[in-house]
């Protein structure tokens, strides 16, 4: 499978807890981005890299979330001292510079 | 900010009825995108207009962008039950490049067969 990948696929946690996703892009894309999607709304843009390079984040993007992309292929998104009001579906997606998004699978996120 | 809304938010139609969801945005947009969410599956790119007025088909789907840039439509003719799922448009934050989509809330259609 060449698509995008994400782990784990779900995540139940309690509050207050460390919580870190991973991102397998599309081998050849340059661009990653992360988004995070809740009930009844569209994706909503996080953060993106351009190789392993982080050029934009978004103020949805609290200082208790962390994204990397160590050598420009695989992602992390890290979420400290989790609350109620992250539990969410992350998901990732990949592009070749300006080209159409590929998503992956989503990580869905609980905090109790 | 940039806002993209998107009507209807929900549409139940019987199948073979045909079905149209609007996209209006609050600015000027370089280009529009569309995508379709699956229930339980991940947005997947369906396809992108750039020009003023552009009209694109794909099968039974037939994609609009308006004069202005600032609004686009989607029209499914004679759905099938395959096409269930939720229709968003999105389009680039300001600078015209790609990486920063505003999406829309989406509109869920819902084929009965």
């Amino acid at each position: 499978d060449t698509g995008v990948s994400q782990n784990p696929r779900h995540k139940i946690t309690k509050r207050g807890q460390n919580v870190t996703f991973r991102c397998d892009p599309i081998s050849e894309h340059n661009r990653l981005y992360w988004y995070r999607q809740t009930l009844g709304q569209g994706p909503e843009f996080l953060t993106y890299f351009q190789n392993e390079a982080q050029l934009e984040k978004s103020r949805l993007l609290s200082d208790r979330f962390s994204a990397e992309r160590p050598k420009g292929s695989f992602s992390t998104l890290e979420i400290q001292r989790t609350e109620q009001g992250d539990s969410a579906m992350y998901l990732c997606a990949s592009s070749r510079f300006d080209g159409e998004q590929f998503f992956g699978p989503g990580t869905r996120l609980t905090v109790l | 900010g940039q806002q993209v809304m998107q009507i209807p938010q929900y549409q139940h139609v019987q199948e073979g009825e045909d079905f149209t969801t609007y996209c209006n945005s609050s600015t000027t947009l370089s280009n529009i995108q569309w995508y379709k969410q699956r229930p339980g599956g991940h947005p997947v790119f369906l396809i992108q207009l750039v020009k003023s007025g552009e009209v694109k088909k794909q099968k039974r789907l037939t994609f609009q962008f308006g004069e202005a840039k600032k609004n686009s439509s989607l029209h499914i003719t004679a759905t099938q039950t395959t096409d269930v799922g939720t229709y968003f448009c999105a389009g680039p934050h300001s600078g015209g490049s790609n990486y920063k989509l505003t999406f829309g809330k989406g509109t869920l259609l819902t084929v009965n067969p």
